[in-house]
């Protein structure tokens, strides 16, 4: 069974500008989260996605947006860059019930 | 606001030692504790413990979960440098109606296992 896939891997952007990440699940799992993991703050929850529905958010700025789609798969994307939005972004899905998150590999955004 | 801490924040040991990490929680209608380890990017699934005093065991790791003293603490036991990562302690609260699913994690442990 393949593990959740993250695109891209790496982005390298400049102040400013948009980004969008994306994100398939574990095939059957319909709830995709979002994470940021940065040295000083650790991973923090962004929101997460059920049924194409947003169903939880953090404390992220409207910048912050994300989207699902009708076969699960989910983009996120941050627009007017900066530089601390420099981080690891983690996509975790479940097929909801008590089964726990599995995440994917991560899109490491650098901004400059 | 939940909140999650791990300690030691980090930890240096030699091949074959034991190791104890610690996780402290406060959360809002505790629903589960889950323990991941992170090597390079993805953080993997170790353990999930919703009742207390249930070890959970996969090979040389084990934990448990304390509810009273809500916290919880993972065990290594024989310690090898594959075992080298930061470990990830996370508390689930409810979930609404649908999904809802959102963890709170600590800031982790650096686990440094010298040969």
């Amino acid at each position: 069974k393949a593990g959740v896939t993250q695109t891209p891997r790496y982005l390298i952007k400049t102040r400013g500008q948009q980004v969008t990440l994306s994100c398939s699940p574990i095939s059957g799992h319909r709830s995709v989260s979002w994470y940021q993991q940065t040295p000083g703050q650790g991973l923090q929850f962004l929101f997460e996605y059920f049924s194409e529905t947003q169903r939880n958010k953090g404390n992220f700025p409207g910048r912050f947006s994300g989207r699902q789609f009708s076969n699960s798969r989910s983009e996120m994307n941050v627009s007017t860059l900066e530089l601390g939005d420099s981080a690891l972004y983690l996509c975790a899905t479940s097929n909801y019930g008590d089964s726990p998150l599995h995440f994917g590999n991560g899109t490491r955004l650098t901004v400059t | 606001e939940d909140k999650v801490v791990q300690s030691p924040l980090s930890l240096v040991v030699h091949e074959g030692d034991t190791v104890t990490l610690n996780c402290s929680y406060e959360v809002t209608n505790f629903r589960s504790l889950l323990w991941y380890k992170q090597e390079k990017k993805a953080p993997t699934f170790l353990f999930m413990l919703t009742s207390s005093g249930i070890e959970k065991k996969s090979g040389r790791l084990s934990s448990i979960l304390d509810k009273k003293e809500l916290s919880s603490i993972l065990n290594i036991t024989a310690t090898q440098t594959g075992d080298s990562a930061i470990y990830l302690c996370a508390v689930e609260g409810p979930r609404g109606g649908g999904s809802n699913y959102k963890l709170t994690f600590g800031k982790g442990t650096l686990l440094t296992v010298n040969p």
